[in-house]
């Protein structure tokens, strides 16, 4: 099956622990982004990357970093430096420079205890 | 203002009514819009996109752009209790910094009642 595959679903962290959520796409999409999602509000863009290799602050990037050593994988890391990183994180795709439509994985759950 | 402006609701409306769901954006020179579905808990998911003004239509669901007056609505005609969710608008714009970058609105929850 062809899709975008976030995980773990539910992840729960200790104030001053790093944490690294997955985000892998069989896709060969392009481009993959990092949002967050807050109760009530939209999603605010995190980082982003076009390419291998290559990646993009977005509005929200202080405490968080990313890599994209694959063109299937991208993963984000919650540093303890992000003051509330208690959020729905999703992960996201697209095809190429062509189109704008972005293909959403499952989300995972973070909460910091 | 915010770059992209929807009602928060919650919107109800009785099952078989047209539900309308409306969607103001900043930046003139966008040309992409879309909409997403989010059911509670889950992930958005895209319900249509739109380029050009006037109207498209995909079975139940009819988005309309008026890029001169800058919005874009959904239309759901029709509705049943499982179109329940929340509907997020999204505009590719520019953001922060030069590039064009798809934004979301806060969403619109949408109750339909039995």
């Amino acid at each position: 099956d062809g899709g975008i595959t976030q995980s773990p679903k539910y992840l729960f962290r200790k104030e001053g622990q790093n944490v690294t959520l997955s985000c892998e796409q069989n896709l060969n999409h392009d481009a993959m982004y990092w949002y967050r999602q807050d109760p009530g509000q939209g999603l605010r863009l995190i980082y982003y990357s076009q390419i291998v290799n290559d990646f993009q602050k977005g509005d929200i990037a202080e405490g968080y970093s990313v890599s994209r050593e694959k063109k299937e994988s991208f993963p984000l890391t919650v540093t303890s430096a992000q003051k509330n990183p208690t959020a729905f994180y999703l992960c996201a795709s697209k095809p190429g420079q062509n189109t704008d439509t972005q293909y959403f994985g499952p989300g995972t759950r973070l909460t910091v205890l | 203002q915010k770059e992209v402006e929807q009602n928060s609701g919650p919107l109800s409306v009785p099952e078989g009514a047209i539900a309308s769901l409306n969607c103001t954006y900043s930046d003139r020179g966008s040309q992409s819009f879309f909409w997403y579905r989010q059911y509670s808990g889950k992930s958005p998911e895209l319900i249509m996109f739109i380029y050009s003004n006037g109207d498209k239509e995909d079975g139940r669901f009819t988005a309309q752009l008026n890029k001169a007056s800058q919005y874009v609505s959904l239309l759901i005609r029709d509705s049943q209790p499982s179109d329940s969710a929340t509907y997020l608008c999204a505009v590719n714009l520019i953001s922060s910094g030069s590039a064009r970058q798809l934004t979301f609105g806060s969403g619109t929850q949408l109750t339909v009642l039995p």
